[in-house]
């Protein structure tokens, strides 16, 4: 049974560059959450897709966007990256939206803004 | 006030000894409540999840519940080095930001030999 995964698992970037960092849910999930970690602190939500559509948002800027395909897979993408972006990004899958689901978290994405 | 909030670290123990992590959160709508562990450089994983006030047990662990508190814990027994970690507590919002997540910023633990 495969669990979540992410792609790349490092990145460095220079200000004011885009990325885009995937994430494959665990097998029967069908729902994505982004988070981002700084380093010390706890994941702060940064959305939750659903059916191919935002459900929830985060306090982030409109910088931070993302998208959900048809096979449950997922995107984040930030653009005029900025050094307090530097963060582990980490990705959740879940079943359903009842708000009662454990989310399954993969490796994370770590991201270095220079 | 934080949304959630972990009594503040670095927590040290004996092995063998009993760990205890607390948490408190702020929505009184809240309904589950999940606690993950955080090894340094790697992501979190799930240790327990609750939902009923109360106590709930899995092998050496036991999450404690109380809604009308608004506080919810974690305790280790026979606490090992391998325990060593960061420990989260994570809450599911109610009303509108129904299926947002929200963590505390985490309790380091130590288990000395």
């Amino acid at each position: 049974d495969a669990g979540v995964t992410q792609s790349p698992t490092h990145l460095i970037k220079t200000r004011g560059q885009q990325v885009t960092l995937r994430c494959s849910p665990k097998s029967g999930h069908d729902t994505v959450s982004w988070y981002q970690q700084a380093l010390g602190q706890g994941p702060q939500f940064i959305f939750q897709y659903y059916e191919e559509e935002e459900r929830q948002r985060g306090n982030f800027p409109d910088r931070f966007s993302g998208h959900q395909f048809p096979n449950y897979s997922s995107e984040l993408n930030v653009n005029a990256l900025l050094l307090g972006d530097s963060a582990l990004y980490l990705c959740a899958s879940s079943l359903g939206l009842a708000g009662r689901e454990t989310q399954y978290f993969g490796p994370g994405t770590r991201l270095l803004v220079l | 006030q934080k949304e959630v909030e972990q009594n503040s670290g670095p927590l040290s123990v004996p092995e063998g000894a009993i760990a205890s992590l607390n948490c408190t959160y702020s929505d009184r709508g809240s309904q589950s409540f999940f606690w993950y562990r955080q090894y340094s450089g790697k992501s979190p994983e799930l240790i327990m999840s609750i939902y009923s006030n109360g106590d709930k047990e899995d092998g050496r662990f036991t999450a404690q519940l109380n809604k009308a508190s608004q506080y919810v814990s974690l305790l280790i027994r026979d606490s090992q080095p391998s325990d060593s970690a960061t420990y989260l507590c994570a809450v599911y919002a109610g009303g509108t930001s129904y299926g947002k997540l929200t963590f505390g910023q985490g309790t380091i633990l130590t288990v000395h030999p």
